[in-house]
């Protein structure tokens, strides 16, 4: 079975350029995340969708950070303007749905370095 | 919002020797409990998860109890070989599977 694909694995951008990240998460899983791991500490989520709709984006940014999964399936994380401390690996990640104990599966991350 | 503290941060055994990794939560709607092992450069991976009906589970060389009353739980990691030195994450969720981790242990074995 295919884990959750990421692109691009390593990004290095200037501050307030803008950046993607995309995801395509194990086929049938209805749930999608993206996580925030800055180094050495845990993963924060910063949005939780159940096929194409949001079910959780408090932590998220909403004035630099967007996320779509127009048809359910694949991810796109933009970041507009970066800043410094957008240093971080974005992990995505996926369940099969949103009930609770349902494991969920990351992916190896997008790093990125923002100088 | 959930709220999930782990200690110790850094832990060094000697190989053979048991280690043991300890996580609070503050959301008591909590009612899963994984334990994720990260090596570099990689995602997370599930090893072991717990659920609140449960206090304790086992999978060969690794454990995990939970005290729901005092919202804590914990890993256990007998006979540590090498290949266990990774960073270990514990986690929270409610119904809806929204992961909350803690901030990492870092375990380092030693041959």
């Amino acid at each position: 079975e295919a884990g959750v694909a990421q692109s691009p694995r390593y990004k290095i951008i200037e501050k307030r350029q803008s950046v993607a990240f995309w995801c395509n998460p194990i086929s049938g899983h209805a749930t999608l995340y993206w996580y925030q791991q800055i180094l050495g500490q845990g993963p924060k989520l910063l949005i939780q969708f159940q096929n194409n709709g949001v079910v959780d984006d408090s932590q998220l940014p909403k004035d630099r950070f967007s996320a779509e999964r127009l048809k359910g399936v694949d991810s796109t994380l933009k970041i507009q303007p970066a800043k410094l401390e957008d240093s971080a690996v974005y992990l995505c990640a996926s369940s099969l749905s949103q009930a609770s104990g349902n494991t969920i599966y990351f992916g190896e991350g997008s790093w990125l370095t923002v100088v | 919002g959930e709220n999930v503290e782990q200690h110790p941060s850094t832990l060094s055994v000697q190989e053979g020797d048991s280690a043991v990794i300890k996580c609070t939560y503050s959301d008591s709607a909590s009612n899963y409990f994984p334990w994720y092992k990260q090596e570099l450069g990689k995602g997370p991976q599930l090893i072991i998860d717990i659920r609140s009906n449960v206090g304790e589970k086992k999978d060969q060389r690794i454990a995990v109890t939970l005290n729901k009353t005092a919202k804590h739980f914990s890993l256990h990691i007998t006979e540590t070989q090498p290949e266990d030195s990774a960073v270990y994450f514990c986690a929270a969720s409610t119904n809806n599977n929204d992961m909350r981790f803690g901030a990492g242990t870092r375990l380092t074995v030693k041959p």
